[in-house]
């Protein structure tokens, strides 16, 4: 069974442009969630959806906007990029959105220049 | 953002030895989790404490739910090579299913 999957791998993006990155869940996961890994700590939470509905927030600007399909695949957008945007950005899916049965996919390395 | 306190921040080890570390917080979590972390990866669930006082094992890893509720403590037993990796603690509170993570334990193991 394939695990969750993020693409792509690694990005660079110049100040001020936009973002996409694209999660797709387990199989028969209806929950996502995005965490930003900035280098040398531990992920910081910035949305859960459920059910194509938003969940939970973390405490991100609004330059961060996400959304989950149909098929329960999800976007994370984050507009205007900042030099301190640069992280490791991971998406985790769940099959009733509790987080102690979350699985994390490898990432998107997201380099900000 | 809020960070649980990790330490020690970095250890490294002999092939065989035992570790400790530790996860603090100044507020009360209901659930507990441990993470491992390898290079280029997610991190992938160790252990899953739910009670004030568990003691829960899985191989030769043993946590501990702290009995404030405050903290979590995590033991290697025997480690090998493998064990390498970042570890990280994580709390979930009662209502809300955002992981709060730790600032996470390096760990070298020597042969």
């Amino acid at each position: 069974d394939a695990g969750v999957t993020q693409s792509p791998t690694h990005l660079i993006k110049t100040r001020g442009q936009h973002v996409t990155l694209r999660c797709s869940p387990i199989s028969g996961h209806k929950s996502v969630s995005w965490y930003q890994q900035v280098l040398g700590q531990g992920p910081q939470f910035i949305f859960q959806y459920y059910e194509k509905e938003e969940r939970g927030r973390g405490n991100f600007p609004d330059r961060f906007s996400a959304r989950q399909f149909p098929n329960y695949s999800s976007e994370l957008n984050v507009n205007a990029l900042l030099l301190g945007d640069s992280a490791l950005y991971l998406c985790a899916s769940s099959l009733t959105g509790f987080s102690t049965e979350a699985f994390f996919g490898q990432g998107t390395r997201l380099t900000v220049v | 953002g809020q960070q649980l306190n990790q330490s020690p921040q970095s250890m490294f080890i002999q092939e065989g030895e035992d570790v400790s570390m530790n996860c603090t917080s100044s507020s009360i979590f209901n659930t507990w989790l441990w993470y491992k972390q390898d290079p280029g990866e997610g991190p992938v669930l160790l252990i899953a404490l739910y009670k004030a006082g568990e003691l829960t094992s899985n191989g030769r890893l043993t946590a501990q739910f702290g009995i404030t509720r405050k903290d979590s403590f995590l033991n290697i037993s025997a480690s090998i090579p493998s064990d390498v990796g970042i570890y990280f603690c994580a709390g979930l509170t009662r209502g809300t299913d955002k992981l709060i993570f730790g600032t996470g334990t390096r760990l070298q193991v020597f042969p």
